[in-house]
Formats: C-alpha cells, structure tokens, sequence
C-alpha cells in the first residue's frame, strides 16, 4: 500500500492562479519530504525539499507547508505559469542511516495551467 | 555533462526473454537506484544501491535483479519479464544516500512486455 497519498490526481488552473497539491503520510519517522517535478517525457526533478524541523520553505513561486501533527504537507504554486504544466510527485524518506536509500513516492499530479 | 544515461529508451520484447536495461552516471555519485512509474501509482522504488557491492531491495523488487561492480553503472536484469512489469523505469542517482543529497533521474525507458 501507498505509504504517502497524494492529492488531487489531476488539476486545471489559469495563467496567474494557484495551484495547491496536498500529500498525508503514515509513517513517522519519516523526516524528508521533497518535491519532484516531471515534464513529459523526461525523468524527475527535484524541485523543492523540507525537513519536518520547520513549518514552511518557499523558493521563488514555490513553497512547501508543513504540518507536523496532521501528518501532511502540501505544495503551493503562485502565480502559475504554462511552463509549470507538468507531474509532481511528493515523495518522503528517512534520514537516519539505518533507513538512508528508501524512498517512498505519492502517486502524482497531473498539473494544467491555461494561458 | 553531468548527466544519468539509460539505455534502451524504448524496447518491447516477448515474456521470458531475458533483457538488461542500463544505467550509467558520470558524476562519481555513490547512491544509484532504480524505480517504475505506473499510471496511479506514482513511483515505486525496485532496488537501489549505496555504493559498489552493495545492494538492497526497495518496495517491488519481485522480478528483478540488479548488480553494482562499478561504481558509474548500475544495471537492471529481468530474467523472465512478465506482461505485468510493462512500465516506465527511471534510474536515479546522487552524491550519497543522504536522502537530502539530490536524487537525479535519467530520462526513462519505457518497457513494454507482450
């Protein structure tokens, strides 16, 4: 079974909006949680990553809420852009070292955004 | 440049043929691994490996097996593929297994198995 649920599976917005994909998680000794962006036909990128020490982290347009008690995190896209059309993945791990090398993926998000 | 290579890109083969897809870094990066990506199911981890020698399962690794003798390659064997390992298979890398050491992904190959 999926050990991190994404949601929504797919999502349209307009030029300018924004575009927010949520992820809850089971495990708690999870204590990495990044973003992948992936355009079609190409392998995954990193995006944007938070450690669950902080609540928020923002880079540029893009920023990554945190809530600890809730078990979830979520990405923020402000001011979406046609080029931000693509799939994003959540994704969570552990970073003690008994566990490094295992990553566990949300099912993705399929991201429209019209001009 | 620094860069994930996977080949094939595409292949369709028969079930039971055995196949070998390659996967090469060249950023002398100790962490490789291998993942599927299906359709709902985002990106499942196959097997993944801290440095040569030195391999362990992910969440599917049924069907698969893996070898790391050099430290930039790090090949998937399927000795009896399945129709139900058609899927899209990505290698990733990065500097350590330090899960905040980015993880790079090569550009996929898309398996089918009739």
């Amino acid at each position: 079974q999926q050990q991190v649920k994404q949601s929504p599976q797919s999502l349209i917005v307009q030029k300018g909006g924004i575009s927010i994909i949520n992820c809850a998680y089971e495990n708690t000794a999870f204590d990495y949680f990044p973003w992948y962006q992936q355009f079609p036909g190409k392998g995954p990128a990193l995006l944007i990553a938070i450690r669950p020490d902080v609540s928020e982290k923002k880079e540029g347009r893009f920023t990554i809420s945190f809530n600890k008690s809730a078990k979830q995190f979520s990405l923020h896209i402000m001011d979406s852009q046609p080029g931000d059309s693509a799939t994003y993945f959540c994704a969570a791990s552990r970073a003690i070292t008994d566990s490094w090398g295992k990553f566990q993926f949300g099912a993705g998000t399929q991201v429209v955004v019209t001009p | 440049e620094a860069q994930v290579t996977q080949n094939p890109r595409y292949l369709i083969t028969v079930t039971g043929k055995k196949l070998t897809v390659t996967c090469s870094q060249n950023m002398n990066h100790e962490y490789m691994s291998w993942y599927r990506q299906d359709p709902g199911l985002g990106l499942r981890q196959i097997y993944y490996s801290m440095n040569v020698e030195v391999t362990d399962k992910g969440d599917v690794p049924e069907g698969y097996k893996v070898s790391r003798k050099e430290k930039r390659n790090f090949p998937l064997i399927l000795e009896s593929p399945s129709p139900n390992q058609t899927s899209l298979y990505f290698c990733a890398s990065s500097l350590s297994p330090r899960p905040r050491d980015t993880q790079y992904f090569g550009p996929g190959t898309r398996l089918t198995v009739l």
